[in-house]
């Protein structure tokens, strides 16, 4: 079974610019998750997806950030315009959702490295 | 709302040794509680997790942990650590709400010396 694919793997991008992340969660599931991780810290839930609907995205900075997830499957995260401080790992995570904990164990992608200068 | 503290960010020890990693959590409702690895340029990987029933639960790699309701704590421990085991790791736990984020501690460093 294939795994959460995320890419680009890395990204430098200078303040003010914009970026997009991209992830594949595992086929089938039907809840997705996208969490910053900052150095030297835990991940952080910016926004949780059921199917195409958005579950949760009070701490996703909607000024700046934005996060779709098409017809319920892959999604991107965008970054518009960046700051130094978004500097962080970007983790998307899936699962299959619905109720009951099974349903709802959380698989991790690899994540995306951005660094802001 | 949940919390989780993770009283040691790095904890260094030798190969063979046992290790516990400490983790304290805060809520006012009932949770599940899980402990991740992350090995360097990697995603996290489920080491374990409690749910219900025996407060001793066993993970991958012969890691353990006990979930202590009086304490709200839920420690990871090991018996002898091999140098593999060198990695950053998270606890986390969860409410039983249908939503089900997690929540997760900010890390606890673990560095196997020879």
């Amino acid at each position: 079974e294939a795994g959460v694919a995320q890419s680009p793997r890395y990204k430098i991008i200078e303040k003010r610019q914009s970026v997009a992340f991209w992830c594949n969660p595992i086929s089938g599931h039907a809840t997705l998750y996208w969490y910053q991780q900052i150095l030297g810290q835990g991940p952080k839930l910016l926004i949780q997806f059921q199917n195409n609907g958005v579950v949760d995205d009070s701490q996703l900075p909607k000024d700046r950030f934005s996060a779709e997830r098409l017809k319920g499957v892959d999604s991107t995260l965008k970054i518009q315009p960046a700051k130094l401080e978004d500097s962080a790992v970007y983790l998307c995570a899936s699962s299959l959702g619905g109720t009951g904990y099974m349903n709802t164990e959380a698989f991790f992608g690899q994540g995306t490295r951005l660094t802001v200068v | 709302a949940q919390s989780v503290t993770q009283l040691d960010s790095q904890v260094p020890v030798f190969e063979e040794a046992p290790v516990e990693l400490r983790c304290n959590y805060s809520s006012s409702v009932s949770v599940y509680l899980f402990w991740y690895v992350q090995y360097p340029n990697q995603g996290l990987q489920l080491l374990l997790k409690y749910l219900s029933g025996s407060t001793l639960v066993k993970g991958i790699n012969g890691f353990e942990a006990e979930f202590n309701k009086s304490q709200t704590s839920f420690h990871l421990r090991k018996p002898s650590v091999h140098i593999s085991d060198t990695a950053e790791y998270f606890c986390a736990v969860s409410d039983w709400s249908g939503a089900q984020k997690l929540v997760f501690g900010q890390g606890t460093r673990l560095t196997i010396n020879p």
